[in-house]
């Protein structure tokens, strides 16, 4: 069974900081992994998608690493805002019939002005 | 308008009661989702539906029915309610190939 790992759990940094959020899974055969960031009373929104066959998506501030082999992902923030402040989730999909999600706990960040 | 919608958005029931939570989505989307969230916890899938007469089960399907009305309304029910079902529940859609999915804002359920 597929575990996903997110670490910290939380995180506090002042803005203007760069950070790294870590995500680990357990099983490497993923379709692909997602980064998604939840935001109270609005859902999850989507952030990144890397297949299985890329090593790296970016959008903006946002930079997401996939090294399949060895189960691990990192969402790197570069210059927080406060408006960053969210919890990031990761999730991986298994099974290309069902297309379902696998997540992860999430990193609840918190961006001080 | 929001894409995905859930209705209701908060809902306190006692336990033993029926419940449906609601999602409707103008996405045109064939793949429609249920996931549950608890506090600490990441999504876990509930069910899943790829049209109105393909209804599949998740990895935490016991307690839980759904029901895909139209290709864009799909609900959830509990028969009877009970307290460990209190969590945050979300809808999501996809559509054909593709691994995107797009989710409602969420339906608090508190269950006493």
């Amino acid at each position: 069974k597929q575990e996903v790992t997110q670490i910290p759990a939380a995180l506090s940094v002042p803005e203007g900081e760069n950070l790294v959020l870590n995500c680990s899974f357990t099983d490497s055969a993923i379709y692909n992994l997602q980064w998604f960031r939840q935001d109270p009373g609005k859902g999850l929104t989507s952030l990144l998608l890397i297949q299985s066959s890329q090593r790296e998506q970016t959008s903006g501030r946002l930079n997401a690493s996939l090294d399949k082999s060895s189960g691990r992902s990192t969402l790197y923030i570069a210059a927080s805002q406060p408006g960053d402040s969210a919890t990031y989730l990761c999730a991986v999909v298994m099974d290309m019939g069902r297309r379902a999600l696998t997540f992860g706990s999430g990193t609840r960040l918190q961006v001080q002005p | 308008d929001a894409d995905v919608t859930q209705t209701p958005r908060n809902r306190i029931t006692k336990t033993g009661k029926r419940i449906m939570l609601e999602c409707s989505q103008t996405k045109g989307h064939d793949r429609m989702y249920w996931y549950r969230q608890d506090p600490g916890l990441g999504l876990r899938l509930i069910y899943y539906s790829f049209d109105v007469k393909d209804i599949n089960k998740g990895e935490i399907s016991d307690g839980y029915s759904v029901s895909r009305q139209a290709q864009a309304k799909f609900s959830l029910s509990l028969e009877s309610a009970i307290p460990n079902q209190t969590a945050l529940y979300f809808c999501a859609t996809g559509q054909g190939n593709g691994y995107e999915q797009y989710f409602g804002p969420g339906t608090r359920l508190t269950v006493t």
